[in-house]
């Protein structure tokens, strides 16, 4: 499986941005970037997906490298309910049965 | 819509008890589900995954394990806790068909071992 690597923790400051880098070197040209966050003692919930072009949504951009190697989650204004775990992973046609890997995430710490 | 029920949110048991945790999707069909645990302060560990009702692939030997009696339905056992068993189990799913297709997960349960 194509793994991912991600900064332990960052800071903010609320009502900036925030930029989390993840890399992932051994990425195919078939697997597809999602990110996650985990808020405390709840479930991670979806937060974007792409494979080659930019992404915007209403929670977040994701913008990928020209070779995919690495991407970058866009928070434009952090908040003090951004303040979570957020995951990079890898799901593609190489990981069987569709599973899905996460690693440990980067700790997002919101300041006021 | 689609909905995802997993209980109990919350489980005291004692070593050597037997568990049984529940998780069951709604407004979908054949999808992938999984098994999740998150011991404190650690990420998620995934232990079991599921494309059908009957198959079940582990990836983490341990004294746990999962069925899937019916298609929207997904059951962690155990017949003897640990109490390294402890931890926030969470459940999941995915559209089987599709590698853009998010994960969704449960509320989790919150079990803990004495």
């Amino acid at each position: 499986d194509a793994k991912t690597t991600q900064p332990n923790s960052m800071e903010s400051n609320e009502e900036e941005p925030v930029h989390l880098p993840c890399n992932h070197s051994t990425i195919s040209g078939t697997d597809y970037i999602h990110w996650y966050r985990q808020l405390p003692s709840q479930g991670p919930e979806y937060v974007i997906h792409g494979l080659t072009s930019n992404v915007n949504n209403r929670m977040a951009s994701l913008a990928i490298a020209e070779d995919r190697k690495s991407s970058t989650l866009i928070l434009h204004r952090a908040t003090l309910r951004d303040a979570a775990v957020y995951y990079c992973i890898l799901r593609g046609q190489t990981d069987s049965w569709g599973k899905f890997q996460f690693g440990a995430g980067t700790q997002v710490v919101v300041t006021p | 819509s689609q909905t995802i029920h997993q209980w109990p949110a919350t489980l005291v048991q004692p070593v050597g008890s037997p568990l049984s945790l529940e998780c069951t999707v709604e407004g979908t069909s054949n999808p992938n589900l999984y098994w999740y645990r998150q011991a404190a302060g650690r990420g998620l560990q995934l232990l079991f995954y599921s494309v059908g009702i009957g198959q079940i692939s582990s990836e983490v030997p341990q004294n746990l394990s999962a069925s899937r009696p019916q298609d929207r339905q997904f059951i962690l056992s155990s017949k003897k806790l640990l109490l390294s068993d402890s931890g926030f189990y969470l459940c999941a799913w995915s559209l089987l068909q599709g590698l853009n297709r998010p994960l969704h997960f449960g509320n989790g349960t919150r079990l803990t071992v004495t």
